[in-house]
């Protein structure tokens, strides 16, 4: 939806495996965000990007790294995967105009 | 933490209007609120947004008291598709640009 798409869209891994999610935007928009979402939870906020090579760490950033080589691409990285991060992922794109945030479809994460 | 509360949930008939409420008792000057709503499974989509004055789009409205200490997002005609859950949540306007969502509140539209 509005030019954000999220791949996978949904993984099984084991736990100790590397996994990598992208999100990708087609919009040129300078800043993009990972988001973690747990049952019964808001969204938290894991990394962003305010520019190409540009990131910084959200409220859960533990256990995940980013990267931000073109600006149309935000990929996030578990190094090693841990039951702990089984959750839904959904990444973001901001508007410079009102703030206004869109959001990908979500990748749903399972750590076994 | 959220900086905000609202109601866990609550219901509304079709077709009415369903009122929202949101505190934010210590929101700041430069501080906007917005409201982002979270349909099953899909990521959230913003609604709408306001600094001082009412907002009206063609989804909301959007009702700010006048110390800005509470809002209330107005669904004019509700639909059962407009099921779903609610997030109010302040944030800083230029500068900021990081969402934190507290729990929201869980509308349920009935027929």
């Amino acid at each position: 939806d509005a030019g954000i798409t999220q791949s996978p869209r949904h993984k099984v891994t084991e736990t100790g495996t590397p996994v990598t999610l992208r999100c990708h935007q087609t919009e040129n928009h300078r800043y993009m965000y990972w988001y973690r979402q747990d049952p019964g939870h808001g969204l938290r906020l894991i990394h962003y990007s305010y520019g190409v090579k540009d990131t910084d760490k959200g409220e859960v950033s533990d256990g995940y790294s980013v990267s931000r080589s073109k600006t149309e691409d935000f990929l996030l990285t578990l190094e090693s995967a841990t039951s702990s991060q089984t959750s839904v992922y959904f990444c973001a794109m901001r508007q410079a105009l009102n703030n206004e945030q869109f959001f990908g479809p979500g990748t749903r994460l399972t750590v076994l | 933490d959220a900086k905000t509360t609202q109601p866990p949930s609550m219901d509304c008939a079709e077709g009415r209007a369903a009122n929202l409420p949101c505190n934010h008792s210590t929101i700041s000057g430069n501080e906007y609120v917005y409201w982002y709503r979270q349909i099953h499974s899909q990521g959230p989509q913003y609604i709408i947004h306001g600094l001082k004055n009412n907002e009206t789009n063609e989804m909301a409205s959007l009702i700010i008291t006048e110390d800005r200490k509470s809002s209330t997002l107005i669904l004019p005609h509700a639909t059962l598709r407009d099921t779903a859950v609610y997030y109010c949540i302040v944030q800083e306007g230029a500068a900021g640009n990081k969402l934190t969502f507290g729990g929201g509140t869980r509308v349920l539209v009935k027929p």
